[in-house]
């Protein structure tokens, strides 16, 4: 089992759409939680970040943190062709370091 | 705020020979950097981390002989491929962590493209 899992996708969803982004994590310890967004060929953004249980809300993007679950999502919603790429999901763990999921590549279609 | 450059963007150098790729923390000081590697349509890789004043700390697989980093101030590291073959051929991606902000974000540069034909 990977650290950190997320649905492979591809995630496919029309233009002003809720689009939907999951992930769990193995490590029961864990307290911070982060999703970036990597478009192709560029590195990876930080676009949300969440320590706490229940929703962060931050635009049109909104964290949930579900730590009893071991779960994190992202929703983003009215979706727009330029929310296209991939998102990764991050646990934060020992000394600074982030474990990484293999991404979920969204999208978005006019 | 918590900007990190690289350069170069992009390289291509001759098999056998050294590229460094600098990673320079640009409004804060980072006393962590890290060093990621990426082929295409695959996961970043953890490769390396590196800590300000002292040895950088290699993940398992990854040859320290052959990527060589020095964190020799709070807002500069630097990554050496040493005799660089065709197959380090990758997205070399760095991130840094504000200490003042106190949690675990990383902030992410640009990257470096390398080719080595």
């Amino acid at each position: 089992q990977k650290e950190v899992e997320q649905n492979s996708g591809p995630l496919s969803v029309p233009e002003g759409a809720i689009a939907s982004l999951n992930c769990t994590y193995s490590d029961r310890v864990s307290q911070s939680f982060f999703w970036y967004r990597q478009y192709s060929g560029k590195s990876p953004e930080l676009i949300m970040s969440i320590y706490s249980n229940g929703d962060k809300e931050d635009g049109r993007f909104t964290a949930q943190l579900n730590k009893a679950s071991q779960y994190v999502s992202l929703l983003i919603r009215d979706s727009q062709p330029s929310d296209s790429a991939t998102y990764l999901c991050a646990v934060g763990g020992n000394a600074g370091k982030s474990t990484f999921g293999d991404g979920t590549t969204l999208t978005v279609k006019p | 705020g918590a900007v990190v450059s690289q350069h170069p963007s992009w390289v291509i150098c001759k098999s056998g020979t050294s590229v460094k790729i600098e990673c320079r923390s640009l409004d804060f000081q980072a006393t962590t950097m890290f060093w990621y590697r990426q082929f295409p349509k695959q996961s970043l890789m953890l490769m390396a981390t590196s800590n300000e004043g002292s040895k950088a700390t290699y993940e398992q697989g990854v040859e320290k002989d052959k990527f060589l980093i020095n964190h020799a101030s709070l807002t500069l590291s630097t990554l050496t491929v040493t005799s660089a073959h065709p197959e380090d051929s990758s997205f070399y991606i760095c991130s840094a962590r504000d200490p003042l902000r106190g949690n675990y974000e990383q902030y992410f540069g640009p990257g470096t493209r390398l080719t080595v034909t």
